[in-house]
C-alpha cells in the first residue's frame, strides 16, 4: 500500500564508492523527483522527470545520474561518493507537471559517506 | 529576497495555545502554495494546500496575502502531537514544471 517507496532506507559507504537508490510510486503520477535534505534540513530539488523525460536538472555534480525506466520508477546513481554527499535523499511524485500539484514523498534514504 | 523564507523559530508553546507562522515568497506569479509537516527523521507530509485566499482544516488555517507575498499558518488549540517542523512551499519563478521550492522550515515544540 506504500505510495512512494525508496530503498535502501540507510546507506553507509566509503568515499569513492558508487551507490544507487531506487524509487517506485504506485499513485499513477506522471512526475517524479529527487530532493536532497542536508544537515541544516534544507530540502533542495535535484532532478525531476515527467513520463520518463528529464525536465528539471538543478546544479548538481554530474556524479549524480538519475534514470527513469518508466513513469513509476526513478532511480539515482551516485559515482565517486564524497563526504559532502552525506544527506537524506527523498524521492517524491506528483500528478502532472504543473506547480499546483502537491508532492508525495518517500520515507527517505539516509546516506552517510565515511 | 529568497524564493521562500520562513522564520526558523523555534517556537515553544504550551498545549492549548494558538501559534502562527509566516512565510514570504518572491515569485509574484505564484498561484498555489503548500504547507508540509515534517517529523524528526521522517519525510515531509502535506498538511494543507492553498490555492486562493486561504484554507481551513479543523484547527489549522492557512491564509494567503498576494499583495504582500506571504502566506501564514495558524494552529489553534495546539496539541503535543503538533510538535514538528512546518515547511512552506511555493513555486519557483519562471517554470511550469512543478518546481516547488521549500522554505527552511519553522520548528514548533508544544509542551505540557
Amino acid at each position: 500500500d506504500t505510495a512512494v517507496s525508496q530503498t535502501p532506507k540507510y546507506l553507509v559507504t566509503q568515499m569513492g564508492n558508487d551507490k544507487s537508490i531506487k524509487c517506485e510510486q504506485n499513485l499513477g503520477h506522471d512526475t517524479m523527483y529527487w530532493y536532497k535534505q542536508d544537515s541544516k534540513k534544507f530540502l533542495k530539488i535535484m532532478f525531476s522527470y515527467n513520463n520518463k523525460e528529464l525536465i528539471i536538472n538543478e546544479t548538481v555534480p554530474n556524479r549524480f545520474s538519475p534514470k527513469s525506466p518508466d513513469k513509476a520508477h526513478l532511480n539515482l546513481h551516485i559515482n565517486s561518493l564524497e563526504l559532502g554527499d552525506s544527506a537524506v535523499y527523498f524521492c517524491a511524485s506528483s500528478q502532472g507537471q504543473l506547480y499546483n500539484s502537491p508532492l508525495h514523498f518517500g520515507n527517505g534514504t539516509r546516506l552517510t559517506v565515511t | 529576497r529568497k524564493e521562500v523564507e520562513q522564520d526558523p523559530g523555534p517556537f515553544n508553546v504550551p498545549e492549548g495555545a494558538t501559534v502562527a507562522f509566516n512565510c514570504t515568497y518572491s515569485n509574484s506569479a505564484s498561484q498555489s502554495f503548500f504547507w508540509y509537516r515534517q517529523d524528526c527523521r521522517k519525510e515531509p507530509k502535506l498538511l494543507m494546500s492553498v490555492y486562493s485566499s486561504g484554507n481551513e482544516d479543523g484547527r489549522f488555517t492557512a491564509q494567503l496575502n498576494r499583495a504582500s507575498q506571504y502566506i501564514s499558518l495558524l494552529i489553534r488549540d495546539s496539541k503535543l502531537s503538533d510538535s514538528a517542523t512546518y515547511l512552506c512551499v511555493a513555486p519557483a519563478g519562471g517554470t511550469s514544471y512543478g518546481k516547488l521550492t521549500f522554505g527552511q522550515g519553522t520548528i514548533l515544540t508544544v509542551h505540557p
